[in-house]
């Protein structure tokens, strides 16, 4: 229940391409859902964000898609550039007091994705 | 604003030797985490410590692996003895406080290889 699925693996798109990353989750006490984006040799960088009160939630090129009678959520990345080429990763959390794991950020595997110029 | 600072950046060892991991979160961060993170997968949380007290440590192999947080600044986390499958990168991070704000902020990791 504390899984968050993450697909695809893996995706190559054109440059101006729109990837899309999908999330799935069981743990409906889950109401955080953040977008990690990770470098070669970097620790992963928060991106975009959504609470499940709002059905979309956009910011510059990115846009995260949220669908809570599915437990569904998903990034956009609208006209893709070569520098988008990294692994995204999405998780979810609890910020209302939920005991010992609040705050305890539940990755998917990964989605590496390769913009080809 | 200086991020989250991991030393060393690599360490190799072999199996049953000990090792160390240094953690200095962003200064003024109450909630300090270290995950682990292995190849081709996502983080996964090890620990999480609230000013210098522990939280949430129920993913930690407490048989091998410990942690502290003194003075709740520094962290540092530790494996002894080691084995083939914690080849890893440790990530620390750090988030203001736990719950509304919670950001989390990574540092670069310590990239883990037992052989």
């Amino acid at each position: 229940q504390q899984q968050v699925k993450q697909s695809p693996q893996s995706l190559i798109v054109q440059k101006g391409g729109i990837p899309i990353i999908n999330c799935a989750y069981e743990n409906t006490a889950f109401d955080y859902f953040p977008w990690y984006q990770q470098f070669p040799g970097k620790g992963p960088a928060l991106l975009i964000a959504i609470r499940p009160d709002v059905s979309e939630k956009k910011e510059g090129r990115f846009t995260i898609s949220f669908n809570k009678s599915a437990k569904q959520f998903s990034l956009h990345i609208m006209d893709s550039q070569p520098g988008d080429s990294a692994t995204y990763f999405c998780a979810a959390s609890t910020i209302l007091n939920y005991g010992g794991s609040q705050g305890n950020l539940i990755f998917g595997k990964g989605t590496k994705l390769s913009v080809k110029p | 604003e200086a991020g989250v600072a991991q030393s060393p950046r690599y360490k190799i060892i072999e199996k049953r030797q000990s090792v160390a991991f240094w953690c200095n979160p962003i200064s003024g961060h109450a909630t300090l985490y270290w995950y682990q993170q292995i190849l081709g997968q996502g983080p996964k949380l090890l620990i999480q410590f609230q000013n210098n007290g522990v939280v949430d440590d129920s993913q930690l192999p407490k048989d091998r692996f410990s942690a502290e947080r003194l003075k709740g600044v520094d962290s540092t986390l530790k494996i002894q003895p080691a084995k083939l499958e914690d080849s890893a990168v440790y990530l620390c991070a750090s988030s203001l406080y736990r719950g509304l704000n919670t950001e989390a902020f990574f540092g670069q990791g310590t990239r883990l290889t037992v052989v």
